[in-house]
């Protein structure tokens, strides 16, 4: 089964800084990657789908990128509302549609 | 307006078995390229995903728990049932309801959860 590992599992940034979120698959997924945030007490919310692709009616700050096996989440610039935790999820497989552990984004 | 909701016991003694239903509108699993999914949170931890339930009745099943779940749809194709047999205080943990959409096989709408305690 394919594994997903995000690392670190929290990083601590300031409003308007550019972040990076990584997540690696254990195999190539090819672009079968997408992106959740989620605050506390709330559901996950989809963000990008396909490595890339921007759900509709979230904000252009955030992006997606990667191919293979490493995946990248971007934040250009940090608002007070994006401080959560992020997960990516592999679709490439359906046996196991595996999640990774997380990262969470806490105010510096 | 696509809206799903979990519904079920918050308290579940071990060695039980759980009975979740998750109620949707907005979609029909008549629809093609749409599937069901439910999917885990324990308290502080990562998500898990548990199991499927596609348009045409398909399913599949995370392997470490496959011998513990099913999956089914009723004949409205409104509602999904997940039933977990043998309950353990490890399945502690707040279940959500999420449409699937399968171009890409990403999770498009979520429920709200719901918590569910296992404990003697």
């Amino acid at each position: 089964d394919i594994q997903m590992t995000q690392s670190p599992s929290s990083l601590s940034a300031s409003v308007g800084d550019r972040v990076t979120i990584p997540c690696r698959a254990s195999q190539s997924i090819g672009i079968y990657l997408n992106w959740y945030q989620q605050k506390p007490g709330k559901a996950p919310k989809l963000l990008i789908h396909g490595a890339f692709s921007l759900q509709s009616g979230v904000p252009s700050r955030f992006s997606g990128s990667g191919s293979g096996t490493d995946f990248t989440l971007t934040i250009s610039s940090l608002q007070p509302e994006d401080f959560a935790t992020y997960y990516c999820q592999q679709s490439y497989s359906t046996r196991a549609l595996a999640f990774g552990g997380g990262t969470k984004v806490e105010i510096k | 307006q696509i809206t799903l909701k979990e519904s079920g016991p918050t308290l579940v003694k071990p060695t039980e078995t759980l009975t979740l239903t998750c109620i949707f509108s907005g979609f029909s699993l008549s629809t093609s390229g749409v599937g069901v999914g439910w999917i885990r949170q324990p308290p502080g931890k990562a998500l898990e995903w548990l199991a499927l339930i596609y348009w045409d009745d398909d399913k599949r099943y995370s392997p470490s728990l496959k011998s513990r779940l099913t999956i089914t749809m009723d004949t409205s194709k409104i509602q999904v049932v997940l039933t977990m047999t043998n309950l353990d205080p490890v399945d502690t943990a707040t279940y959500y309801c999420t449409r699937l959409n399968t171009h890409n096989n990403y999770f498009d709408y979520w429920g709200p959860g719901t918590l569910v305690t296992v404990s003697s």
